[in-house]
């Protein structure tokens, strides 16, 4: 059956360095994925979207990349702030449909 | 902030009770759809609409049934209430030229 892997620990960092999350599936062959931030008691945000033809992807200090032959996401933000610290899901798509991992929730120290 | 509407925001009832979940959204999105999520856990697709008078399951058994008369409107109804229903549920839409789905703020049930 399809899995999708985010660590499920929390993701510990100090402000201004990077953090860097993982995303893997299996049993899954996804047209696209992306990446979304989920506050605690709100919907998710959507933040990137990358195609399987793709490798990276950036948008301001976040970056993206995917790679399909180890069915592997990174997610990575740069000079993080205290703001960052929020729960970020991957979801992967096919057609009209997403399927979306756990989560890792992120947590950046003053 | 996305254009998509969810009431209430919270929700206490007693186990039996009927109930209707409303989501509604202004962008003219022709797909919506449910999602159930525990906490700390993945979202789970329950139901989604194509269009109007298109309504499908999604991947998730669910007791509740859903109905799209209008194009803005995609309400969700439990019939009988019980504890396991207890959950967070978000409502998304999506417009067909783009794959981004945009959520709602979610609403907490708990079922007594």
């Amino acid at each position: 059956s399809q899995k999708i892997e985010q660590n499920s620990e929390a993701l510990n960092i100090q402000e201004g360095k990077t953090a860097t999350l993982t995303c893997n599936y299996t049993n899954y062959s996804p047209a696209y994925l992306q990446w979304y931030r989920q506050d605690p008691g709100r919907g998710p945000v959507f933040l990137l979207l990358i195609r399987e033809n793709e490798k990276e992807k950036r948008k301001e200090r976040l970056k993206v990349t995917f790679d399909t032959t180890l069915k592997q996401s990174l997610f990575h933000i740069t000079a993080s702030q205290p703001a960052d610290s929020a729960t970020y899901l991957c979801a992967l798509g096919a057609g009209n449909m997403l399927t979306f991992g756990g989560g890792t929730r992120l947590m950046v120290k003053p | 902030e996305a254009d998509i509407y969810q009431t209430p925001r919270y929700l206490v009832i007693g186990t039996g009770k009927k109930i209707t979940l409303e989501c509604s959204q202004t962008m003219g999105h022709d797909k919506m759809y449910w999602y159930q999520q525990d906490p700390g856990m993945e979202l789970h697709l329950i139901h989604y609409s194509y269009g109007v008078n298109s309504t499908e399951k999604g991947d998730l058994s669910s007791e509740s049934t859903v109905s799209r008369i209008r194009t803005e409107h995609f309400p969700l109804t439990l019939e009988s209430a019980r504890p396991s229903h207890t959950s967070q549920y978000l409502c998304a839409s999506r417009h067909s030229s783009s794959e981004t789905q945009y959520f709602g703020p979610g609403t907490r049930l708990l079922v007594l």
